[in-house]
């Protein structure tokens, strides 16, 4: 079976475009996560879906930044007015709805905001 | 809030060497708990998870007990290969941290490299 993947693997934006980033889970996989890292640190959560819901997006840095999963699979992150401090790796993760949290990722999305 | 402090690197070891990556959180509730590796090149991969105190999550020859009393959850091996070089990344999922998600909080990663 196929793992998680992202679309595109790379970005370069220059600095006030918008981008979207998308990510395919695991089929059945109800928990879908986002997270950003920027380079040389560890990941940081950025967003939640359950199904279509999206249940926390405590850790979305700025309104600039929006993320949807329409129909509880793909899921888009949307970032408008880019700036430079966007620039890091976006990682999507899934998982069945479990209580232990073990997370599936996808490969990133490496955006370069120039 | 929930954090987790691994130990700096870069961590150079010889091949056969004894591998010890300290890792210890603070949680607002009852957390599990995981490394995970990326190696050069690829995503994060779970290397091995515990769920409760006084588990042992083991893969790979790697081991990390879980331990409430210290706080801790250090990664161990007991000889390294050139293939374990990667960055390992310790981290925590509390059901309690947010609103009802269960949100990794990573550390900031710690870089193995193992020379022949």
């Amino acid at each position: 079976g196929a793992g998680v993947s992202q679309s595109p693997r790379y970005k370069v934006a220059k600095r006030g475009q918008d981008v979207a980033l998308r990510c395919d889970p695991i089929s059945g996989h109800v928990s879908l996560f986002w997270y950003q890292q920027a380079l040389g640190q560890g990941p940081e959560f950025l967003t939640y879906f359950q199904n279509e819901a999206q249940l926390d997006k405590s850790g979305l840095p700025s309104d600039r930044f929006f993320a949807e999963r329409p129909e509880g699979s793909v899921s888009t992150l949307k970032i408008q007015r880019t700036q430079q401090e966007d620039s890091a790796v976006y990682l999507c993760a899934s998982s069945f709805q479990t209580t232990d949290g073990e997370q599936y990722f996808g490969p990133g999305t490496r955006l370069t905001v120039t | 809030g929930n954090s987790v402090t691994q130990m700096e690197g870069p961590v150079t070891l010889s091949e056969e060497a004894f591998l010890t990556i300290n890792c210890t959180y603070t949680a607002t509730g009852y957390p599990s708990l995981f490394w995970y590796v990326q190696y050069p090149g690829e995503g994060l991969q779970l290397l091995l998870k515990a769920t409760k105190a006084d588990d042992k999550g083991s893969n790979k020859g790697f081991e990390a007990t879980y331990r409430k009393e210290t706080t801790s959850f250090h990664l161990e091996k007991g000889s390294v290969q050139v293939s374990d070089s990667a960055v390992y990344f310790c981290a925590l999922s509390d059901l309690y941290s947010g609103a009802g998600s269960y949100q990794l909080t990573f550390g900031k990663g710690t870089k193995l490299s193992v020379i022949p």
